[in-house]
This record gives C-alpha cells, sequence and structure tokens, in this order.
C-alpha cells in the first residue's frame, strides 16, 4: 500500500511565474490537508479538502492560491505569480475518515528566486 | 480560534537523559495526536490520545492526555540519538470535518 505520494519533490520558481504541487493520498482516503512549513517553523495548516469539495479554506491566502481535489487524479495546489515569502515546505496529508491519523506525504520544497 | 502551544522550541539533552515536553491548547479537545519529524524529512505519526487522563506508552515513549483535555506531555527516557528530530502535537477539536490544530513542535537535539 504506497503512502501520500506528493510531486515534485523539489521546485524551483522565478518570482510572478506559478507553482503547480500534487498530491496523490493513500489508497482508500478521501480527505486530503494541505499544510506549510516556513523554516524552523511548525505546520501550518492551509486546506482541508474532500473529493471535490473544498471543506475548509481558512489557513489559505486569499489571493493567489487556490486548491483542487478533483474526482480523479490527484489533489493540486497551486500558487500564481510566486513571491520569495512562497518558499517553504508545502506537505500533503490525507486521511481515511475526518479526525483520523493524518499521513504525511514527503513534500515539495518550493524555492522562489 | 484554537491555538496549541509548545514551549520551549528547543531542548538540548544528553544521551541517557530523561525529556519531557509539554503541549497546551488554549481550548478543549476532542483527541490529541503527536508527530515526530526527523531533520529533513517529514512528520511521521506517533500516537493519538483520545480519553481523559488516558497514558500511551510506545517503548522509552510516554505519552499523557490530561484530565481537563486541554494539555498533554511526551516523555522519553534515556534518551538515544535517534531520538533527535522535531516533535510535533497536534489538537482537534470535536465536530464534523474538524481540523488539526498543530503546535510549532519542539526540536530535540542529543548530545552524545
Amino acid at each position: 500500500n504506497a503512502g501520500v505520494m506528493q510531486n515534485p519533490r523539489h521546485l524551483v520558481r522565478r518570482r510572478g511565474q506559478e507553482a503547480r504541487l500534487r498530491c496523490s493520498p493513500m489508497k482508500g482516503h478521501s480527505h486530503v490537508y494541505w499544510y506549510r512549513q516556513l523554516p524552523e517553523e511548525g505546520l501550518k495548516f492551509m486546506v482541508y479538502l474532500q473529493k471535490e469539495n473544498i471543506i475548509d479554506e481558512s489557513g489559505m491566502p486569499k489571493e493567489r492560491f487556490s486548491a483542487e481535489f478533483p474526482k480523479e487524479g490527484p489533489s493540486i495546489l497551486r500558487i500564481q505569480q510566486v513571491v520569495r515569502g512562497d518558499s517553504a515546505a508545502y506537505f500533503c496529508a490525507s486521511s481515511p475518515l475526518s479526525g483520523e491519523t493524518q499521513y504525511f506525504g514527503p513534500g515539495t520544497r518550493l524555492l522562489v528566486l | 480560534g484554537q491555538q496549541v502551544m509548545q514551549i520551549p522550541q528547543y531542548q538540548h539533552v544528553q544521551e541517557g537523559e530523561d525529556f519531557t515536553t509539554y503541549c497546551n491548547s488554549s481550548t478543549t479537545l476532542s483527541n490529541i495526536q503527536w508527530y515526530k519529524q526527523r531533520p529533513g524529512g517529514h512528520p511521521v505519526f506517533l500516537i493519538q490520545l483520545v480519553k481523559s487522563g488516558e497514558v500511551k506508552k510506545q517503548k522509552r515513549l510516554t505519552f499523557q492526555f490530561g484530565e481537563a483535555k486541554k494539555n498533554s506531555s511526551l516523555h522519553i527516557t534515556a534518551t538515544q540519538t535517534t531520538d533527535v528530530g522535531t516533535y510535533f502535537c497536534a489538537g482537534q477539536i470535536a465536530g464534523a470535518n474538524s481540523k488539526l490544530t498543530f503546535g510549532k513542535g519542539i526540536t530535540l537535539s542529543v548530545r552524545p
């Protein structure tokens, strides 16, 4: 049973470009969570999605950031017009049900030049 | 909003010493979870506590949930260099679709 998969593992973008981060949850998991981790910081919740629905996006910046979890395919976290402050590790986690243990992917390290 | 606090952020111990860290929530929790993240790695689930006063052990690690379900502790007996990493607690309040709120974590370093 493959774990949570994220790609790419490392992503370099120039200011103003778009970043697209993908997350495939564990098999059988329909709940996906995205977190951002700045160096030396904890995990900051961004968004919680179920298939085709955004359940809670209270941690997501209002502009430039969007997330989706389509019926088929991975969850996508999209950052438009990236700025240097977006440089961080972005982790995706999945769980079979709300409130259950979250299993984290290896993360995508985004570097904005 | 709900806050989960872990203080201090860093702790250094000599190998073989015991280590205890605490996690405090501003609100009553339905459950609390602990995760460990090794340097350069991703958070890995350790344990979940649900009942008031619950104590769970994993080898040298002992986890406790407070009676009021607002705080938790992690105790490591006789630390080893393999215990190095950042330990996060994450609390969840009752309610459907409730998210986990993570503390900032405590980074443990162990001197051999």
